[in-house]
């Protein structure tokens, strides 16, 4: 089945590691997003990519970094530099063409800082 | 600033009861404007996408329309398993094109009793 995979489901780490979180795309999708939840706030834009090999900053990307070298997959690193990584973090695909719009989403991860 | 508030924060409603849900946007550009569905745990799984004034849409006992400032999601004779949190994100205008995301809402938190 299409779709987006989202791994680790559940991951904890300890103050100042670094950590990557898997986001991989079967649906020929061009563009792709990493978005972060928190309790009692709307979903928040760290980062989108919409071709290979180039991405955008979102409204909230200090202390996390991507990258975009395949098609299908979009990692997301959240490094030490996050100051509350704590977080349900969901990863979405489009079409490029807006005429649809339509975000496909994984199934998250949460992230647990210990 | 691109703005999305929904209304009410939570709904507690009787099975059968109908009800509707409320999101006011500001954008410079409308793109389209969605509705997701998202359980506890879950990424968000896509409803509607609303494009122009005055346009509906209708999926079982869902109903979303759209005015110039916000959009209704129509509940009709709800049962136990529409519980759920409902997503409002606007995708706003781009002259170049291309896919940059949504901008979201806090979401309806909606449980429906037996």
């Amino acid at each position: 089945d299409g779709g987006i995979t989202q791994s680790p489901k559940y991951l904890f780490r300890k103050e100042g590691q670094n950590v990557t979180l898997s986001c991989e795309q079967n649906l020929n999708h061009d563009a792709m997003y990493w978005y972060r939840q928190d309790p009692g706030q709307g979903l928040r834009l760290i980062y989108y990519s919409q071709i290979v090999n180039d991405f955008q900053k979102g409204d909230i990307a200090e202390g996390y970094s991507v990258s975009r070298e395949k098609k299908e997959s979009f990692p997301l690193t959240v490094t030490s530099a996050q100051k509350n990584p704590t977080a349900f973090y969901l990863c979405a695909s489009s079409r490029r063409d807006l005429n649809t719009g339509e975000l496909f989403f994984g199934e998250g991860s949460r992230l647990t800082v210990l | 600033e691109d703005q999305v508030t929904q209304s009410p924060e939570a709904l507690r409603l009787q099975e059968g009861e109908s009800s509707s849900l409320n999101c006011s946007y500001t954008v410079s550009g409308l793109r389209g404007l969605f509705w997701y569905r998202q359980d506890p745990g879950k990424g968000p799984e896509f409803l509607f996408t609303l494009y122009s004034a005055g346009e509906e849409k209708e999926k079982e006992r869902l109903k979303a329309t759209l005015t110039k400032k916000e959009s209704f999601l129509h509940i009709t004779a709800p049962k136990p398993e529409d519980s759920a949190t409902y997503l409002c994100a606007v995708r706003r205008f781009l002259s170049g094109g291309g896919a940059d995301g949504l901008t979201f809402g806090k979401g309806t938190h909606l449980i429906i009793q037996p």
